[in-house]
């Protein structure tokens, strides 16, 4: 089945540790996005990436760092600069470089805890 | 920037009542709009979307007019069941840039 793949599904590390979560498409999308949603937050873009090799910085990309090395793959790392990085995050892909529809399909999410 | 803004929640309802979840946003030019689902322990699914002025989405009973004059998208539903309980997410699609923002979310609740 098509889709996208977050891992892990849960993570615990200690503070001043930096942390990498997974996402991966197969659905051949263009472009994939990371969001952190918060209690009472709603959901805030961190990055995204529209093509192979290029991504841009969304509203709260401080802390956080992306690599955009194969179509299927947008991983996404916690830095140790991130203040507050006890979240819940979700990956995201959409179909059409330049064809932006705006419909997104979601992985399950990550729930990251910092001790 | 472009933002969007929903009523806040909990919005608690009894099944078969009426629903109303607002959604008003600003946007420098003509944006797609969505309302997305998020079901628990889910991740978040798109419910339905309008693409320009005047349109209306519609998925599951569920429906939404694109409003330019009033910069509106709210969300109606003519009889909630319980299984509808879930967080709801305006969101806008700006064409320019391919950002696309939610908002804070509206969590419902259905009793039965």
């Amino acid at each position: 089945d098509g889709g996208i793949t977050q891992s892990p599904k849960y993570l615990f590390r200690k503070e001043g540790q930096n942390v990498t979560l997974s996402c991966e498409q197969n659905l051949n999308h263009d472009a994939m996005y990371w969001y952190r949603q918060d209690p009472g937050q709603g959901l805030r873009l961190i990055y995204y990436s529209q093509i192979v090799n290029d991504f841009q910085k969304g509203d709260i990309a401080e802390g956080y760092s992306v690599s955009r090395e194969k179509k299927e793959s947008f991983p996404l790392t916690v830095t140790s600069a991130q203040k507050n990085p006890t979240a819940f995050y979700l990956c995201a892909s959409r179909v059409g470089q330049g064809i932006n529809t705006g419909e997104l399909f979601f992985g399950e999410g990550s729930r990251l805890t910092v001790l | 920037g472009n933002s969007v803004t929903q009523m806040e929640g909990p919005v608690t309802l009894s099944e078969e009542a009426f629903l109303t979840i607002n959604c008003t946003y600003t946007a420098t030019g003509y944006p797609s709009l969505f309302w997305y689902v998020q079901y628990p322990g889910e991740g978040l699914q798109l419910l339905l979307k309008a693409t320009k002025a005047d349109d209306k989405g519609s998925n599951k009973g569920f429906e939404a007019t694109y409003r330019k004059e009033t910069t509106s998208f709210h969300l109606e539903k003519g009889s909630v069941q319980v299984s509808d309980s879930a967080v709801y997410f305006c969101a806008l699609s700006d064409r320019k840039d391919d950002k696309i923002i939610f908002g804070k979310g509206t969590r419902l609740h259905i009793l039965p």
